[in-house]
This record gives C-alpha cells, sequence and structure tokens, in this order.
C-alpha cells in the first residue's frame, strides 16, 4: 500500500532564505509526483508536475525532484517571500489516484 | 475560465439530511474525482469516473452516491449525513490518454453537519 510522508510538518523561515520540503513514498511504482499549494480555506493550486520520465521540474522560484529508486521527490523553494506561506503538499499518481502527503505548513517571515 | 467547478461553495446542514455537491469541468478531461480533506487536512479518493464509468470507490459508504451524467459533470450526493462526514470535498479532472499532463481541482466545498 502506498504511503506518502512528507517532512517537516511545519517550518517557518525568515524571509529571503532558501527552503527545501521533502516528500518520501513506500512504492516506487508511482507514474508522476505532483506538488500543490494549498491557501488556508482554500483550494489546491498545481505547481509542478514531474512526469514519470522525468528527474526534476522547475517554474520561477520553484524546483523539483524526482529519484524512484529511493522513493524521494524534494521541493526547494529559492529566496522565500510571506506570500509563500501555504501549505505545500506532495502527492503520487498511482493506479489512476493521487495518493497524498499531509503536507508541510509553511509560514515566510517577513 | 477554463477550471473545475463546484458549488455550493459551504454547505451547513442537519444530521439525518441528505445533500448534494456538483461539479463541472470545462477542460475537455474524459475523467473526474470526488476527494475528501479531513479535519486534519489529509485528503484521500473517494470516487473516479471515466467517461461516465465508475472506476475507483474507496471503499465508501454508500451513502455516498456519485452520478456522472456526462463526462464533464460529477455530482456527489450524501444520504442520512453524520457528524463525521464533515469535511472539504474537492472535485478534480484529469485527462487519462495524458496522464503526464496531472490534475485540476475545484476550490471545494465545505461541508459541516450540525
Amino acid at each position: 500500500k502506498q504511503e506518502v510522508t512528507q517532512i517537516p510538518a511545519a517550518l517557518s523561515v525568515p524571509e529571503g532564505e532558501n527552503l527545501v520540503l521533502n516528500c518520501s513514498f513506500t512504492d516506487s511504482a508511482i507514474y508522476n509526483l505532483q506538488w500543490f499549494r494549498q491557501d488556508p480555506g482554500k483550494g489546491l493550486t498545481s505547481l509542478l508536475l514531474i512526469q514519470s520520465s522525468q528527474r526534476e521540474q522547475t517554474s520561477g522560484r520553484l524546483n523539483a525532484s524526482l529519484d524512484k529508486s529511493s522513493g524521494r521527490s524534494t521541493l526547494y523553494i529559492a529566496a522565500s517571500q510571506p506570500g509563500d506561506s501555504a501549505t505545500y503538499l506532495c502527492a503520487g499518481d498511482q493506479g489512476g489516484k493521487l495518493i497524498f502527503g499531509q503536507g508541510t505548513e509553511l509560514s515566510v517571515k517577513p | 475560465d477554463t477550471a473545475v467547478s463546484q458549488t455550493p461553495k459551504y454547505l451547513v446542514t442537519q444530521m439525518g439530511n441528505d445533500k448534494s455537491i456538483k461539479c463541472e469541468q470545462n477542460l475537455g478531461h474524459d475523467t473526474m474525482y470526488w476527494y475528501k480533506q479531513d479535519s486534519k487536512k489529509f485528503l484521500k479518493i473517494m470516487f473516479s469516473y471515466n467517461n461516465k464509468e465508475l472506476i475507483i470507490n474507496e471503499t465508501v459508504p454508500n451513502r455516498f452516491s456519485p452520478k456522472s451524467p456526462d463526462k464533464a459533470h460529477l455530482n456527489l450526493h450524501i444520504n442520512s449525513l453524520e457528524l463525521g462526514d464533515s469535511a472539504v470535498y474537492f472535485c478534480a479532472s484529469s485527462q487519462a490518454s495524458r496522464a503526464n499532463y496531472g490534475y485540476t481541482f475545484g476550490s471545494g466545498t465545505r461541508l459541516t453537519v450540525v
């Protein structure tokens, strides 16, 4: 049974710091890995999708990597800003459904 | 705007009532989903439909009945609501033949059972 774990559960950093959010999964038989952002009381916004044949994706200050063999994905946020404060969710696509981690709640202090 | 849209955004109802949540997507996707986010913010799949056909049913109580009149719509009807049904319900869609394009989520329906 696929389990997705995100570490840390919560993170508070000063503005401008570079940071890494970690995601690990128990079954390497995932198809894609997708990172989402969820603001309080809001829906999920897709940030990055790493396709099965890829190892990383970049969008602006965000970079996500995927290593299926070790069962890990990381989301790197460069030069963090207060507007980055949100919960970040990773999800593995397996068998036509997304298996979610429990999220990392990020707070970036001005 | 191309999107996944759900209504209502908020739903407050009493125990024992029956309620429905509607979802529509105009992305041309052929697969739609319902996910439930519990009080601990954990998201878990409930159902998926591909071209109006039920594909995934993740051991959800029979009180929950999804209905897909066409591939652009997936509604969720809940009978005899219980306190434990209080959660945020998200609709999502994807294109099965283009799984590499990922999933798109709606903004959620916050259901509160009192």
